[in-house]
């Protein structure tokens, strides 16, 4: 009964050749996040779904897009994958956007760059 | 200046005893809410525990409980009867304010401490 779910689990892309995470939730929760976590670091936020509102880090690239078109989905694209874009990538859901409100984390999906 | 400090980088404990992990905040913000994430070596985010700034008594879940010391701005975790599942990264986390038009609506994660439980 997994509620935040992304896949794939694993993702392999050439350098520069765009890709697609996905992230699903049965929590029919308001908030979707996207994070990126390097090795042996914390995650970082990059943005974050409120209803259709985006939200983005100021600090995002803008290599880096997402889209969420309905409550269940949301997608990380990213356009132009470099090297330093490998990474865990952590997708989260929170009912609203409170700050007694904990997030939800899917499995994640690691990805490669060769 | 980091908004979440967490000193230990390792810690080392054996099968059932108990162990306490460090972590210290920074807000001006009188409302927030601290949490506590375990990410096991497979990568997953399990939340544990959360304690909300005006809460009056220390939260606890089942082996879990924080101990929250305000005044100190300090949110350590104290895991009971340590076992081996318990191996893993633990991260203390943070979010600021109230409501989406407020600026700090991310979670503010520390560097974590990597807890290793031998039998």
């Amino acid at each position: 009964d997994a509620m935040v779910i992304q896949n794939p689990r694993y993702q392999v892309t050439q350098f520069g050749k765009p890709v697609t995470l996905s992230c699903s939730q049965t929590l029919n929760h308001n908030v979707m996040y996207w994070y990126q976590q390097k090795s042996s670091q914390a995650p970082k936020l990059l943005f974050h779904y409120y209803d259709k509102d985006f939200n983005n880090e100021a600090d995002t690239p803008d290599n880096f897009q997402s889209r969420r078109p309905n409550t269940s989905f949301c997608f990380l694209d990213i356009r132009s994958p470099g090297l330093g874009d490998a990474a865990m990538y952590l997708c989260a859901t929170s009912r609203d956007l409170g700050s007694n409100q904990p997030q939800h984390f899917g499995d994640g999906t690691r990805l490669s760059i060769l | 200046a980091q908004k979440i400090t967490q000193t230990q980088p390792g810690m080392f404990v054996q099968e059932k005893e108990a162990v306490t992990l460090d972590c210290t905040y920074d807000t001006s913000d009188p409302s927030y809410g601290l949490f506590w994430y375990k990410q096991p070596s497979s990568g997953e985010m399990i939340f544990l525990i959360y304690q909300g700034s005006y809460d009056q008594q220390n939260a606890t879940e089942g082996r879990y409980s924080l101990n929250f010391q305000k005044a100190r701005k300090s949110a350590n975790l104290v895991i009971s009867a340590s076992q081996l599942g318990d191996s893993a990264m633990y991260f203390c986390a943070m979010r600021e304010g109230r409501g989406w038009d407020q600026a700090g609506t991310a979670l503010i994660f520390g560097k974590g401490t990597t807890l290793s439980v031998s039998s």
